[in-house]
């Protein structure tokens, strides 16, 4: 059966650091790989997307590997600022559908 | 731009009792979702919609029915409710998958079954 998991529940960074989040999957072909932010209480909020035939993508401080070999995503933020402390969420995307990992809760502390 | 707006945002309903939860969009997307998210199992999806009149099974149906009657709405219903459905729902909408599939989320509805 499909499975996503996304390593470590939690990290906790300290500010100024880069954070690296890992989406790892298996039984999936996905056409492309979304991450979301969700904060609490709240729906979640696309950030960015990579596509199969895609090795990196980034958005401001931001960046997304994608490795369809290893079937593994990394989601980095540089610079990390604690606003940026929120669960993140990969999602595979195929055939109209996205299926979600766990997420990560990512705490930034000053 | 109200984007996807779901109703009620919190219910509270005893067991074996009936509800329908709304979800609107006015973003002319195609694709329309319904997924329930549970402390520590993140979203999954529950039933989904490709346009206007069509539904089809998720990864967790089992006890919810939807329709699709309006391309702008799409309603999630529970006939019988169980502790188990005791969950914050979430409804999200795309434009064609073609484009980037980037889903919009609403804000949850949060049910609580006793």
């Amino acid at each position: 059966s499909q499975k996503i998991e996304q390593n470590s529940e939690a990290l906790n960074i300290q500010e100024g650091k880069t954070a690296t989040l890992t989406c790892n999957y298996t039984n999936y072909s996905p056409a492309y790989l979304q991450w979301y932010r969700q904060d609490p209480g709240r729906g979640p909020v696309f950030l960015l997307l990579i596509r199969e035939n895609e090795k990196e993508k980034r958005k401001e401080r931001l960046k997304v590997t994608f490795d369809t070999t290893l079937k593994q995503s990394l989601f980095h933020i540089t610079a990390s600022q604690p606003a940026d402390s929120a669960t993140y969420l990969c999602a595979l995307r195929n055939a109209g559908k996205s299926t979600f990992g766990d997420g990560t809760t990512l705490t930034v502390k000053p | 731009n109200a984007g996807v707006t779901q109703t009620p945002k919190f219910r509270v309903l005893k067991t074996g009792q009936s509800m329908t939860l709304l979800c609107a969009q006015d973003m002319n997307h195609e694709y329309m979702y319904w997924y329930r998210q549970d402390p520590g199992m993140g979203l999954r999806l529950i039933h989904y919609s490709v346009g206007e009149g069509t539904t089809a099974k998720g990864e967790v149906p089992d006890g919810y029915n939807v329709s699709r009657l309006k391309k702008q709405n799409f309603l999630l219903g529970l006939e019988s409710a169980a502790p188990s459905q005791t969950s914050v729902y979430f409804c999200a909408s795309s434009a064609t998958s073609g484009r980037t599939g980037e889903l919009f989320f609403g804000e949850g509805s949060r049910l609580t079954v006793l």
